[in-house]
């Protein structure tokens, strides 16, 4: 079964700071990886996402992340944050094989402060 | 506009009751899910289903049951509603292309339930 840590429950930063969200994941097979976000009041959307090819991905509103293989991780990135970022930031991975639902980390919620 | 809906947004309802939350897509997805979500907490899944007639149990234990008679809707069903319940309830959708782009899950809005 696939589990998926994330260390950094609460982050609070300054606009312009840069960021960076741990995450890392169990599986013994070949997984997908996301990062997804959830803005206050809306619904969970794909920030970013990787299946093959590059391990450094880019996704929406300059977020970025890294898969490094040997880690198990798969970390989020952005050079420099603003306000509206603040949102709660969820690393999730699934299997490439089967149900192909996910499993989700338990979240990190950013608060961005002007 | 293709997308996933959920009704309702908000639900407060006594012990014991029976309650359906609903769930639709309009994006021709094959696979849909259920996730539950506690505040603060990472979201479980608790059902999925494969297609038309097929649905399986998640990881996490559920008393709520699940129905998918048309491949756009998903809804889930509590026979009699405990404070348990209480959480909220994700659904989300996926087409079936193996290992590519198409696994992108879509999420609904989400069902805040609250059993008193």
């Amino acid at each position: 079964a696939q589990s998926v840590s994330q260390h950094n429950h609460h982050v609070i930063l300054s606009e312009a700071a840069s960021l960076e969200l741990g995450c890392n994941y169990s599986y013994g097979g070949t997984v997908n990886l996301f990062w997804y976000v959830q803005y206050p009041g809306q619904h969970l959307q794909l920030l970013l996402k990787y299946f093959s090819g590059d391990p450094l991905v880019k996704g929406i509103k300059g977020f970025e992340a890294e898969f490094i293989k040997s880690k198990f991780s798969f970390n989020l990135r952005k050079p420099s944050v603003q306000w509206s970022d603040t949102a709660e930031y969820f690393c999730a991975v699934n299997a490439r094989t089967g149900r192909r639902a996910l499993t989700f980390g338990s979240g990190t919620r950013l608060q961005v402060q002007p | 506009e293709a997308d996933i809906y959920q009704t309702p947004r908000y639900l407060v309802i006594g012990t014991g009751k029976k309650i359906t939350l609903e769930c639709s897509q309009t994006m021709g997805h094959d696979k849909m899910y259920w996730y539950q979500q506690d505040p603060g907490m990472e979201l479980h899944l608790i059902h999925y289903s494969y297609g038309v007639n097929s649905t399986e149990k998640g990881d996490l234990s559920s008393e709520s049951t699940v129905s998918r008679i048309r491949t756009e809707h998903f809804p889930l069903t509590l026979e009699s509603a405990r404070p348990s319940h209480t959480s909220q309830y994700l659904c989300a959708s996926s087409d079936h292309t193996a290992g590519g782009p198409g696994n992108e899950q879509f999420f609904g809005p989400g069902t805040r339930l609250t059993v008193l």
